[in-house]
C-alpha cells in the first residue's frame, strides 16, 4: 500500500537559521508531489508543486526551495527563515488527478 | 492562475441544523475533490466529481458537480458534533496539469 512519511513533526527554528523538511512516498511511481503551507485557522497555499524528477513549479516568490532529487523524496529549503515562515507544513501526493494523500505535517515555528 | 474560492469562510450551527459550504473557480475543472481536516490534523479526502452535473451522496453528505464544470457544494443533513472541522474543495483543470488548487476552506462549528 501507499504511504507518505513527512518529518519532523514540529519544529522551533531561530530567524536566519535554515529549514529542511523532508517527504518520502512509498506504494508508487511517478507521483505528483506538492508542498502547501497552512496559517492558523486558515486554507491551504500551494508552495510548490512538481510532476517529475527535477521538474519544480513554485507558486508564490518567497523564502523558500524545493528539490525533488528522487522519483519519491520531495525537499523544502530555506537559507534563512523568517519570521512569516512559521506555519503548518503539509507534503501531499497524488497519482494523475486524483485524490491527494497528505503526510502528518511538520509545525514550524520561527523565533 | 486558476483560482478556487470557497465560502463562507466560518459556519456556526446547532446540532441538527444543516450545512452547506460552496466553491467558485474561475476556470473549468477537470475535476473537484473535496477534503476534510479535523482539527490539528491534516486533510483527508472524502471524494471526486468529474462529471458535469454530478451529484454523490456519502450517508449525510451531499457533493454536486455544476454543469459548468466551475462550482461545486458540499451540504450536510442534520449535522453532527463529529462533522466539526474544515471542509476543503481542490481542483485540477485547464492547463495546469498535476497542480492541485484549494479553496480556503470553510470552520463548521456544530454546537450541542
Amino acid at each position: 500500500s501507499q504511504t507518505i512519511h513527512q518529518w519532523p513533526a514540529t519544529l522551533v527554528q531561530p530567524v536566519g537559521s535554515p529549514l529542511s523538511l523532508e517527504c518520502t512516498v512509498e506504494g508508487t511511481s511517478n507521483p505528483n508531489l506538492y508542498w502547501y503551507r497552512q496559517a492558523a485557522g486558515r486554507g491551504l497555499q500551494l508552495l510548490f508543486y512538481s510532476v517529475g524528477i527535477g521538474q519544480i513549479s513554485s507558486e508564490v516568490p518567497q523564502n523558500l526551495s524545493a528539490s525533488r532529487p528522487q522519483d519519491r523524496q520531495f525537499i523544502l529549503s530555506s537559507k534563512k527563515l523568517l519570521l512569516s515562515d512559521s506555519g503548518f507544513y503539509l507534503c501531499a501526493w497524488s497519482v494523475e488527478n486524483t485524490e491527494a494523500f497528505f503526510g502528518q505535517g511538520t509545525r514550524l515555528t520561527v523565533v | 492562475g486558476q483560482q478556487v474560492m470557497q465560502i463562507p469562510q466560518y459556519q456556526h450551527v446547532q446540532e441538527g441544523e444543516d450545512f452547506t459550504t460552496y466553491c467558485n473557480s474561475s476556470t473549468t475543472l477537470s475535476n473537484i475533490q473535496w477534503y476534510k481536516q479535523r482539527p490539528g490534523g491534516h486533510p483527508v479526502f472524502l471524494i471526486q466529481l468529474v462529471k458535469s452535473g454530478e451529484v454523490k451522496k456519502q450517508k449525510r453528505l451531499t457533493f454536486q458537480f455544476g454543469e459548468a464544470k466551475k462550482n461545486s457544494s458540499l451540504h450536510i443533513t442534520a449535522t453532527q458534533t463529529t462533522d466539526v472541522g474544515t471542509y476543503f474543495c481542490a481542483g485540477t483543470g485547464g492547463t495546469s496539469y498535476g497542480k492541485l488548487t484549494f479553496g480556503q476552506g470553510t470552520i463548521l462549528t456544530v454546537h450541542p
